[in-house]
């Protein structure tokens, strides 16, 4: 079946500006969370929503940052007032959740690179 | 804080050989472990989970490893391929919705 996407694969901006990432998780994924890889770097966990729950945002390294979830489907981060520092991949994973065996296993797409001038 | 570490950080290998890749984590009260791979360029590409249950979890040439009470999984990847080279990550689901990732074991296998 088909994976999770995201789009758009390649973003490049100028400082200042806002810019919105998307992201299509599998379908009847419950779970959602965004992550950033910055060049040589570990994955920093941002957010995350789980079904019709307040999402944990406490990853969210400032208030530039923000994420909604429609539908319980697709999710978009925003980040307003773009810095250089923003520039990074941005990973999205999402997971069954509910009573599958695996539903706290991890699907990843295949990230927006971000580059900020 | 969950800390997780992955050792080595790089590792060359030539084609054919069995190879382990270490990871190892500060908190032994986990929900799972699972194991990625990162090709370049590209997101990450599940291998396999780990629940907290189970010591160990097989697909194919890999084999994963689970000793909750030292804090460590191993990969072991036997007979290996030139298109096994990449980053191999592990993460740890800690909290009920944090996963901790090590930094990777970048792998290149030479033919």
């Amino acid at each position: 079946g088909a994976g999770v996407s995201q789009s758009p694969s390649n973003k490049v901006t100028e400082k200042g500006k806002d810019v919105e990432l998307r992201c299509d998780p599998i379908s009847g994924h419950t779970a959602l969370y965004w992550y950033r890889q910055s060049l040589g770097q570990g994955l920093e966990f941002l957010i995350y929503f789980q079904g019709n729950s307040a999402p944990d945002k406490s990853g969210l390294p400032s208030d530039r940052f923000s994420a909604e979830r429609t539908g319980g489907s697709v999710s978009t981060l925003t980040i307003q007032r773009t810095q250089q520092e923003d520039s990074a991949v941005y990973l999205c994973a999402s997971s069954p959740g509910g009573r599958a065996d695996n539903y706290n296993e991890q699907f990843f797409g295949p990230g927006t690179r971000l580059t900020v001038l | 804080k969950q800390e997780v570490t992955q050792i080595p950080a790089a590792l060359s290998v030539p084609e054919g050989e069995n190879l382990v890749l270490n990871c190892s984590f500060t908190d032994s009260a986990i929900y799972n472990l699972q194991w990625f791979r990162q090709d370049p360029g590209k997101g990450l590409t599940s291998l396999l989970l780990i629940q907290s249950s189970q010591r160990e979890q097989t697909s194919g040439r890999l084999n994963a490893s689970l000793d909750k009470s030292s804090g460590r999984s191993t990969l072991y990847i036997a007979a290996s391929q030139p298109g096994d080279s990449a980053t191999y990550l592990c993460a740890v689901n800690a909290d009920f919705n944090k996963f901790y990732f090590g930094s990777g074991t970048k792998l290149n296998v030479k033919p």
